[in-house]
């Protein structure tokens, strides 16, 4: 099977700009989820989605916010966009049931300038 | 959430045993202790994971202590690929969703 691939793999933004990432999960796999990585505070959970619903969110501003389509690829958006901003934003998914391991994507390096 | 507790750095030589260690004092009876590992430049990859008995695969042996408040991963023969981050991670099991609290992990650096 094909890996988790996120797109696009680099991204440069300007401050107060907006951005959508694309992730697109392991065939088969319905739970999508978003982790932020930054040097200071490291991988933070953003939010998980399962069969296009949100199931659970991070301590992260309304800024951030996510999309699940049928076919199970999520996408994630960030609104106004701030120098904080800029980070490694990685995508996993997992299948429902039994399964415990979460496969991640290689990651978006967003870089808000 | 329930907090972990790993040292920040370890080195360890190639082709030797490897045990990172794990503090989880606060681990309730529904917390799964997981193990990832990111390698420079990629995402992180799932190591192993258990709940109370010690757990073998094929990358890694997980031993559990019988308190579970702490757990150690270890490595049967570092070697240079195995140079990662390594994170201890206390998963809810009674969650009905999956969310991992990754800590500030292990840098292993191995040594040729």
């Amino acid at each position: 099977k094909a890996g988790v691939t996120q797109t696009p793999r680099y991204l440069i933004k300007t401050r107060g700009q907006q951005v959508t990432l694309s992730c697109s999960p392991i065939s088969g796999h319905r739970s999508v989820s978003w982790y932020q990585q930054t040097p200071g505070q490291g991988l933070q959970f953003l939010f998980e989605y399962f069969s296009e619903t949100q199931r659970n969110k991070g301590n992260f501003p309304g800024r951030f916010s996510g999309r699940q389509f049928s076919n199970s690829r999520s996408e994630m958006n960030v609104s106004t966009l701030e120098l904080g901003d800029s980070a490694l934003y990685l995508c996993a998914s997992k299948e429902q049931g039994s399964s415990y391991e979460q496969y991640f994507g290689p990651g978006t390096r967003l870089t808000v300038t | 959430d329930a907090k972990t507790t790993q040292p920040n750095s370890m080195e360890s030589n190639e082709e030797e045993p490897v045990h990172l260690p794990c503090n989880h004092s606060t681990i309730s009876g529904t917390d799964y202790i997981h193990w990832y590992r990111q390698l420079p430049s990629q995402g992180p990859e799932y190591v192993i994971h258990g709940l109370t008995s010690n757990v073998n695969n094929r990358m890694a042996s997980l031993a559990i202590a019988e308190d579970r408040k702490s757990s150690t991963l270890i490595l049967h023969r570092a070697t240079l690929r195995d140079a990662a981050v390594y994170y201890c991670i206390l998963r809810d099991g009674g969650a009905g969703s999956y969310q991992l609290t990754f800590g500030k992990g292990t840098k292993l650096s191995v040594i040729p």
